[in-house]
């Protein structure tokens, strides 16, 4: 069965500094989705970005870049220049369209950006 | 103007109680989607539907029926709720395959249900 893994389940950073969040995956597919979502505290759920398995090419969206490691099955999100709108929970979701349709989050990391 | 709105934003319940979650989307968009969310458990797929005429069941779907009653709505429906169906729901939408933004999903504000 798969599994979507966030070690993380809080972070912190200073404004204008990098941070990291990880995401761990398994799978037995080849072909899937992954996804970063971000929660703030209106609740409302908004994609930052996202990843088709694929795809080589490491997904990219302004300040926000993913660490895609297939082999390893590892999937981190990458935030520079943090700002004090990015604080929110951020999950990471994983897509199989293989057979049944599963879609996959993990638990989520609260992340804070400090001023 | 939201593009995927969902009715109530918060509801509170008794136990045995029926109640139905709607969900509406001007996106266009053929598939629809429920999931819970719980703390610490992030969200969980109740139930899923590529098209009018097709109904899933997803990870969690016992004690909950849904209704598509057009390709814009889809709703959740507690046929007798219970305290540990306290939780938040959220309504989603997403494009089939073959498009740009496949598979990504567009979600509602969520309804804050409590079950008393």
């Amino acid at each position: 069965a798969q599994t979507v893994t966030q070690s993380q389940p809080e972070m912190s950073v200073q404004e204008a500094e990098t941070v990291t969040l990880s995401c761990t995956y398994d799978t037995s597919e080849n072909n899937y989705y992954l996804f970063w979502y971000k929660q703030p505290p209106s609740r409302q759920m908004i994609l930052v970005i996202r990843q088709e398995a694929y795809k080589q090419q490491n997904a990219t969206e302004n300040r926000f870049s993913v660490n895609f490691q297939k082999a390893a099955k590892s999937f981190s999100l990458k935030i520079s220049d943090s700002q004090l709108g990015d604080t929110a929970m951020y999950f990471c979701a994983f897509l199989s369209t293989s057979g049944t349709y599963k879609y996959i989050f993990g638990t989520g990391t609260r992340l804070k950006v400090l001023a | 103007d939201a593009d995927v709105t969902q009715t109530p934003r918060n509801r509170i319940t008794k136990t045995g109680k029926r109640i139905m979650l709607e969900c509406s989307q001007t996106k266009g968009h053929d598939r629809m989607y429920w999931y819970r969310q719980d703390p610490g458990l992030g969200l969980r797929l109740i139930y899923y539907s590529f098209d009018v005429k097709d109904i899933n069941k997803g990870e969690i779907s016992d004690g909950y029926s849904v209704s598509r009653q057009a390709q814009a709505k889809f709703s959740l429906s507690l046929e007798s709720a219970i305290p540990n169906q306290t939780a938040l729901y959220f309504c989603a939408t997403s494009d089939g395959p073959g498009t740009p933004t496949q598979e990504t999903q567009y979600f509602g504000p969520g309804t804050r249900l409590l079950v008393l």
